[in-house]
């Protein structure tokens, strides 16, 4: 079984333009989860999809940040126009059930400039 | 509201050494989950271990093991006779009952050298 899945893994772009990052949870996981940690401190929420719906995104820092997930599958997270505090690796986990456990990407080391 | 410190910033041991990570959390919840990630230098989290409130008993899982204890809000994590490869960021982290959000803690460097 294939693990959660993230792309980029490293996107370096100037303050003020756009990035997307993208997520794919593994088959069968109706939750996903966004996480970015910066600057070494705590890894913190973003957000949580239940299949396609926004179950929570009180961790969602800013109108500049905008998370998909349409058809209940892949989830992107549009950053735009990002600002030079958005650095930072971005996680996302998915979850197949109430029950199991959060399993995590790689991550998306974002750079802004 | 939830918060889980990791005071240790980062260890450094030499290989069988013993070393315990330290992880103090806050929650006002009566039911909780507590869990340990490794973030090794590949950079995916790796699910360690998860335990409910209402579980004290240590668990031990081969050199690996934890501690939680509720009269200390604490769940330390053990390892015993350290090895190269345990090298890693250790996460500790807290998610109330129902599996949501986690909480976590800003990491222990770990580092084990020959």
């Amino acid at each position: 079984e294939a693990g959660v899945t993230q792309f980029p893994s490293h996107s370096v772009i100037e303050k003020g333009q756009t990035v997307t990052l993208r997520c794919d949870p593994i088959s069968g996981h109706d939750n996903l989860y966004w996480y970015r940690r910066v600057m070494g401190k705590e890894i913190k929420f973003l957000l949580h999809f239940v299949k396609e719906s926004k179950q929570d995104e009180s961790g969602m820092p800013n109108n500049r940040f905008l998370a998909e997930r349409t058809g209940g599958t892949y989830s992107t997270l549009k950053v735009q126009p990002a600002e030079l505090e958005d650095s930072g690796v971005y996680f996302c986990a998915s979850r197949r059930d109430m029950g199991g456990e959060q399993y995590f990407g790689p991550g998306t080391r974002l750079t802004v400039t | 509201a939830q918060k889980v410190t990791q005071a240790q910033t980062e260890i450094s041991v030499v290989e069988k050494e013993d070393v315990t990570l330290d992880c103090v959390y806050e929650t006002r919840d009566t039911t909780y989950y507590l869990f340990w990630y490794k973030q090794p230098p590949s950079g995916e989290l790796v699910f360690l271990i998860r335990r409910n409130s209402f579980d004290e008993q240590n668990e031990i899982s081969g050199r690996y093991s934890w501690n939680f204890q509720k009269s200390t809000s604490s769940f330390n994590f053990t390892i015993t006779a350290s090895q190269v490869v345990d090298s890693a960021v250790y996460f500790c982290a807290l998610s109330e009952a129902g599996f949501q959000k986690l909480v976590f803690g800003t990491g222990t460097r770990l580092l084990v050298s020959p």
